[in-house]
């Protein structure tokens, strides 16, 4: 058991470009979870997929955040027009029932 | 809404020294709290989780509990090393299927040898 898979483990984009983060939950979990962490604000939570559909995504800016689980193996988040504010690790997380697993996340830097 | 807070930044401690951080939480529904702990370049991983007020959680030498009256959980370790050195953040499960969580803004424990 690999773990939830996230790449790529950095990232580094020009302000404008858009950036897409990749997660691979652990097989058979059946919720996906996406949380940003900054040293300001900590762990945010984003938005949350079960079975693939989405659940809830609260926490999701309502513009540029975008994202979509097209199959139970992966699940991606992308960002429209980067800015240096959304320079964060982003975490990637799955749960088959109540326990949450986490990635190690990617960190985001927009220059 | 639901939520906790975690004020201690930063904890910087001598090995043996005991570990203390304390965490409030606001809910209207049964709390079911969590202490998750991050090493560097790693993802939280879960320490412990305690769901009845006054029990204890008790994971690798770290001991949780939570006080409903005064509506707080803290995590406690008697005897800290060097290898105890990271970022613990407490948790509140805000759904019914109890893995969407809300995070402490976290505490940086820096044990020194």
């Amino acid at each position: 058991n690999a773990g939830v898979i996230q790449t790529p483990r950095h990232k580094v984009t020009g302000k404008g470009q858009e950036a897409t983060l990749w997660c691979e939950p652990i097989s058979g979990h059946s919720a996906v979870f996406w949380y940003r962490q900054t040293i300001v604000q900590g762990l945010e939570f984003l938005t949350y997929f079960r079975n693939q559909a989405p659940i809830d995504d609260s926490g999701m800016p309502k513009e540029r955040f975008s994202a979509q689980m097209p199959n139970q193996s992966h699940s991606t988040l992308k960002i429209q027009s980067t800015q240096p504010q959304d320079s964060a690790v982003y975490l990637c997380a799955s749960s088959p029932d109540k326990e949450v697993f986490f990635g190690k996340g990617t960190r985001l830097t927009v220059v | 809404g639901d939520s906790v807070t975690q004020k201690q930044g930063q904890v910087t401690l001598s090995e043996d020294d005991f570990l203390f951080i304390n965490c409030t939480y606001s809910t209207t529904t049964y709390p079911t709290l969590l202490w998750y702990v991050q090493y560097p370049g790693q993802g939280p991983q879960l320490l412990l989780k305690v769901t009845t007020a006054n029990n204890k959680g008790i994971s690798r030498g770290f001991e949780a509990t939570y006080d409903k009256g005064t509506t707080s959980f803290h995590l406690q370790k008697a005897s800290v090393q060097e290898s105890d050195s990271a970022v613990y953040f407490c948790a509140l499960v805000l759904n019914s299927a109890g893995n969407k969580l809300t995070f402490g803004i976290g505490t940086r424990v820096l044990v020194r040898p």
